[in-house]
């Protein structure tokens, strides 16, 4: 079945570092891609999404590319800040909502 | 606009007592449901789904129950809480639309003891 695979954390950063955080998927058909942000003690907010090949979802500075050649939606951000710290989860739609194990990100001041 | 209602925001429950949790959804008409559950440490696990009033679909069998009494209201129940029920609960909603995100709720901390 689907599913969806993502770096494990967690992951520490100094702030104005790059962040990256590695996805990829197993799909059958062509699901839509998202990333979704958790703050400690709330839900899931969605991030960004892409909805087919070649797309590029970005949003407050995060960015990730749909790549079907290499089955893969890894998020980046230039600059992050201590804001940032989070839960991030990768996700595939395709017949329902598929999600990654998630990474904690941590921004040190 | 819309906004998606989880409460409790926690609760603290003795094992074998009956669990609910309840999840309302206002400004959509006919959305998508979802119940999912949060351990510590892990991803995200679905246990239902629903597409409309008494549709419910379980992903994984266990002591957890789901019922859809009206449109816009989704209930995660239990007869006898296990201490393996502990964790992050969590209720979204979509569009119909197909490959639709989710929206969720701030979710329930459930500790049972």
């Amino acid at each position: 079945g689907d599913s969806v695979t993502q770096m494990e954390g967690p992951v520490t950063l100094s702030e104005e570092a790059f962040l990256t955080i590695n996805c990829t998927y197993t799909a059958t058909g062509y699901p839509s891609l998202f990333w979704y942000v958790q703050y400690p003690g709330e839900g899931l907010q969605l991030l960004l999404k892409a909805t087919k090949a070649d797309d590029k979802g970005s949003n407050k500075g995060f960015e990730a590319t749909y790549r079907k050649e290499t089955t893969s939606f890894h998020l980046e951000k230039g600059s992050v800040q201590v804001s940032d710290s989070a839960v991030y989860f990768c996700a595939l739609s395709d017949q329902g909502m598929r999600f990654g194990a998630g990474t904690r990100l941590t921004v040190k001041p | 606009s819309q906004t998606i209602h989880q409460w409790p925001a926690t609760l603290v429950q003795p094992v074998g007592s009956p669990l609910s949790l309840e999840c309302t959804v206002e400004g959509t008409s006919n959305p998508n449901l979802y119940w999912y559950r949060q351990a510590a440490g892990r991803g995200l696990q679905l246990l239902f789904y629903s597409v409309g009033i008494g549709q419910i679909s379980s992903e994984v069998p266990q002591n957890l129950s789901a019922s859809r009494p009206q449109d816009r209201q989704f209930i995660l129940s239990s007869k006898k809480l296990l201490l393996s029920d502990s964790g992050f609960y969590l209720c979204a909603w979509s569009v119909v639309q197909a490959n639709s995100p989710l929206h969720f709720g701030n979710g329930t901390r459930l500790t049972v003891t």
